[in-house]
């Protein structure tokens, strides 16, 4: 079993709607979580960053940790064709802050 | 400010042959790391370096390896090369190690084929 579960899709939705996007782990020790964004050929963006539970907002993204499930959760809302790509999920230990470990990543198609 | 930079962009081997890829980190971070991606692992963390020093280190065979200059950029090899080598290999660079800083900042990657 993976310590980070990410649903590959593909996942395809009309432009404007609002995308919700998961991750589960199993390693309660995960203290820092990311999502990252990579379009084809190139290297991820740091998209989210946040510590422990709780939501974090920045434009369109909604970080949401809910450390009790093991669940994070990256919402993008009013979502554009430019948003297609693979989102990640990354997280890592406090105390082993250079190691990310990453779910397989989930397709996104935002359709005109 | 300029962001990781990773050379080559794209390479060719042949099995058996050994290749080096460097990583400059954007300036002021200390913390390197490096990433496998395939398309069947997905991304898979090798090692990371701070003040030339490796501070953590991945499940990849003795083959892979890095290094850290005083400058803080970065270099891997490959040595022995196999066909399951061939992937994009992602540098990441993060400003310290404490506590809650350390966003990572990814490169292009190289795209290492080997035939």
């Amino acid at each position: 079993q993976k310590e980070v579960e990410q649903d590959p899709g593909p996942l395809s939705v009309p432009e404007g709607a609002i995308v919700s996007l998961n991750c589960t782990y199993s390693n309660s020790a995960f203290q820092y979580f990311m999502w990252y964004r990579q379009y084809s050929r190139k290297g991820p963006e740091l998209l989210m960053y946040t510590y422990s539970s709780g939501n974090k907002e920045d434009g369109r993204f909604t970080a949401q940790v809910d450390k009790s499930s093991k669940y994070i959760s990256l919402f993008i809302r009013d979502s554009q064709p430019s948003d297609s790509a693979t989102y990640l999920c990354a997280m890592r230990r406090s105390s082993n802050t250079g190691k990310l470990i990453f779910g397989q990543g989930t397709t996104l198609q935002v359709k005109p | 400010k300029a962001g990781v930079t990773q050379t080559p962009r794209y390479l060719i081997k042949t099995r058996g042959q050994q290749v080096t890829l460097s990583c400059s980190p954007i300036s002021g971070h200390r913390s390197v790391s490096w990433y496998q991606q395939t398309p069947g692992q997905g991304l898979q963390f090798l090692f990371e370096y701070f003040s030339e020093t490796q501070r953590n280190k991945g499940n990849f065979p003795g083959r892979f390896s890095g290094r850290q200059f005083s400058n803080s950029r970065s270099e891997m090899n490959v040595s022995t090369l196999e066909l399951g080598d061939s992937a994009l290999y992602l540098c990441a660079s993060s400003w310290t190690q404490q506590v809650h800083e350390g966003e990572q900042y990814f490169g292009p990657g190289t795209r290492l084929t080997v035939t």
